[in-house]
């Protein structure tokens, strides 16, 4: 299947910070990439969705301004978390679906965990 | 709008022994709905997934599940539990032709025991 690889795989701040995560598509492009979070020994749950070219779709109740979404070309999306606190600490995972020739799956990255100080 | 709801939040099983992973979902138009694994730390790994062709859908690693319309189910099985099978599992939904913007289910941990 398609690969789907987050940097970093994990991450340490200090509060207030920012912190980036990469999201790339290896060997396929996508024009929309998907951002989950997951807290411990919890479900996912959609934060928003990363448009190439154009500006994110955030869920109701993601801060857009705490979350900053950039999906610059087909295989590269980063997610920045702004000013961070220990409350957003958590899991980010993002998920990717092939542009053509695919049968529209998502494939996931492995997730970038995120521990604030 | 689509949820999922899946029963059990923890299911243990011995190794050999039938796996039964239950999951109902709920939507307005017609779902295709998957099944997922996680192992910890890690990423989710597509088992199988129901597009409204064959409702026995046969995955990975020996996994199935059959999609009961009647019912509102998917649940995910397997004859023969391994101990590798043991991970969280996750039951998704979409909107049928959109299968970009998934609803998970809460999960279930699946515990194999020797």
């Amino acid at each position: 299947g398609a690969v789907v690889s987050q940097h970093p795989s994990r991450v340490i701040c200090k509060s207030g910070t920012s912190v980036k995560i990469e999201c790339r598509s290896l060997d396929f492009q996508a024009t929309t990439m998907f951002w989950y979070r997951q807290f411990p020994k919890q479900s996912l749950m959609l934060m928003a969705t990363s448009n190439e070219g154009s500006k994110a779709t955030y869920e109701q109740g993601v801060e857009k301004d705490k979350f900053l979404i950039n999906h610059a070309s087909l295989t590269l999306s980063t997610l920045t978390v702004t000013s961070a606190h220990p409350e957003d600490s958590s899991f980010y995972i993002c998920s990717a679906r092939v542009l053509a020739g695919g049968t529209g799956e998502l494939f996931f990255g492995e997730g970038s965990r995120l521990t604030v100080l | 709008a689509q949820s999922v709801t899946q029963l059990g939040s923890h299911v243990s099983v011995s190794e050999g022994a039938l796996v039964l992973l239950r999951c109902n979902y709920s939507s307005s138009v017609p779902p295709y709905l998957f099944w997922y694994v996680q192992y910890p730390n890690q990423g989710l790994q597509l088992l199988l997934k129901y597009t409204s062709a064959a409702t026995l859908v046969k995955g990975i690693n020996g996994f199935e599940a059959e999609f009961k319309k009647s019912e509102t189910s998917f649940h995910l099985t397997k004859p023969s539990a391994h101990m590798s099978d043991a991970a969280e599992y996750f039951c998704a939904v979409s909107p049928s032709g959109n299968t970009g913007k998934l609803i998970f289910g809460q999960g279930t941990t699946l515990q194999v025991k020797p």
